[in-house]
């Protein structure tokens, strides 16, 4: 089975450019996340889709940061324009219906991350 | 307090050695944990989970959650250079009909030779 598979792997831009990233969640997975994680930092959620539906982005910082997931499936986070401090790793993951629970035994799965420097 | 804090460390131990990694979290987070491991360069992977009180054993993983002081640990028993990574611990948030994972800043291990 294919995991979560985002691109592209690497990207360096100047600042003000916009920047995009793909994400493919593994098939079957009705929730899909990005995260951002700065370096030395933990994931920090951006936003949360449940199929098409984001239910929770209320980290996105919405005046430069955009994102879509059209049919349920395929996932882009756009940023526009970019800033010195957007550089980080941008993490898609997935899970099953309902997300992780100790209970259900779900968990989110990360995709290898698409790492953005801003110089 | 944040939902979930970790130490950042780095942690350092000597190759054989026990390894323990805690995690403190706040009233907020469901009183479950995820253990990741994230490798440099790398994303973050399961280890293990607990929402019991008391121990959970996987191979040389025991998580151990204490409700009542409000932390989870993680020790490593004979730990090996290929431990060296980055630990993270995580906790459930439900918001509407899913929940998400809420991770604290993660723990850097160093086992030395």
């Amino acid at each position: 089975e294919a995991g979560v598979v985002q691109s592209p792997r690497y990207k360096i831009i100047e600042k003000k450019q916009p920047v995009a990233f793909w994400c493919n969640p593994i098939s079957g997975h009705n929730t899909l996340y990005w995260y951002r994680q700065n370096l030395g930092q933990g994931p920090e959620l951006l936003i949360r889709y449940e199929n098409e539906e984001a239910v929770d982005d209320s980290q996105l910082p919405k005046d430069r940061f955009s994102a879509e997931r059209l049919k349920g499936v395929d996932s882009t986070l756009k940023i526009q324009p970019a800033e010195l401090g957007d550089s980080a790793v941008y993490l898609c993951a997935s899970s099953p219906w309902g997300g992780p629970s100790i209970y259900s035994g779900n968990t989110i799965y990360f995709g290898e991350g698409s790492w953005l420097t801003v110089v | 307090q944040k939902e979930v804090e970790q130490n950042s460390g780095p942690l350092s131990v000597p190759e054989g050695a026990i390894a323990s990694l805690n995690c403190t979290y706040s009233d907020r987070v469901s009183q479950s944990f995820f253990w990741y491991r994230q490798y440099s360069g790398k994303s973050p992977e399961l280890i293990m989970s607990i929402y019991s009180n008391g121990d959970k054993e996987d191979g040389r993983f025991t998580a151990q959650l204490n409700k009542a002081s409000q932390y989870v640990s993680l020790l490593i028993r004979d730990s090996q250079p290929s431990d060296s990574a980055t630990y993270l611990c995580a906790a459930p948030e439900r918001t509407g009909t899913a929940s998400k994972l809420t991770f604290g800043t993660g723990t850097r291990l160093q086992v030395t030779l």
